[in-house]
């Protein structure tokens, strides 16, 4: 069973840069499934970030392209997400979240507040 | 992108009833789609992929039906446990995309 557990920052200032990361643990990036992060403003719907696939491309949502990069490190089988320039819309719940099928998440991280504040 | 649409947007019913939500995409997303139920405070659960397989593990009171735009969740017999906001969520195109959530809560 995939099991994914996001660390990080709650606090971050405007104007910075956001970082998390996300352990994953029962089966390895590298082996295959998609990898992805979503976002819930407080109160709000949900956002998806960007994803990738183990031995592919990257990809991000356009309304973040600028801003945001996702990486992983398969040494330690974890994959993180960087969100520069943030402003208090940033302010939410980061997730990580897999699965089989590109873009079906069966697989969650409980999830991270992260409020942007100064 | 893709503008997922769902409706409505929040009902209130009975123990034992059938409970259904609708969800409509701007454009053809074939079976692409996703239902996703969520409880407060936790992550999403997926319960539905391809619009109509449930996913292991999910109670078959649960349904999904659809393709092209338009999309029926269903749950045959609402339980007290259901309470909850459901997503649809389309991954046929980038940016993949949620609804704006249903919130089902018991009458």
């Amino acid at each position: 069973q995939v099991q994914l557990q996001e660390s990080g920052p709650g606090l971050v200032k405007p104007s910075e840069t956001l970082s998390l990361t996300c352990a994953v643990s029962g089966y390895s990036i590298s082996s295959g499934y998609y990898w992805g992060w979503i976002r819930q403003p407080p109160g709000k719907g949900l956002e998806w970030i960007g994803s990738f696939y183990h031995s592919g491309s990257t990809y991000y949502n356009p309304s973040l392209k600028s801003r945001v990069t996702i990486s992983v490190d398969t040494s330690k089988n974890q994959f993180s997400v960087k969100l520069s320039s943030v402003t208090a819309a940033d302010t939410a719940v980061y997730y990580c979240a897999s699965g089989r099928l590109s873009g079906s998440y069966p697989y969650w991280g409980q999830g991270t507040l992260v409020t942007v504040s100064s | 992108d893709i503008q997922m649409t769902q409706s409505p947007s929040s009902l209130s019913a009975s123990v034992g009833d059938r409970v259904t939500i609708t969800c409509q995409a701007s454009q053809d997303i074939s079976n692409y789609l996703n239902w996703y139920q969520q409880k407060p405070g936790k992550a999403p659960n997926l319960l539905i992929y391809d619009a109509s397989n449930l996913e292991t593990g999910v109670p078959s009171r649960f349904s999904g039906s659809g393709s092209g735009t338009d999309f029926t969740f269903t749950i045959s017999s609402l339980q007290p446990e259901d309470i909850a906001t459901y997503y649809c969520q389309q991954y046929d195109s980038l940016p993949f995309t949620f609804g704006p959530g249903t919130k089902v809560d018991i009458k």
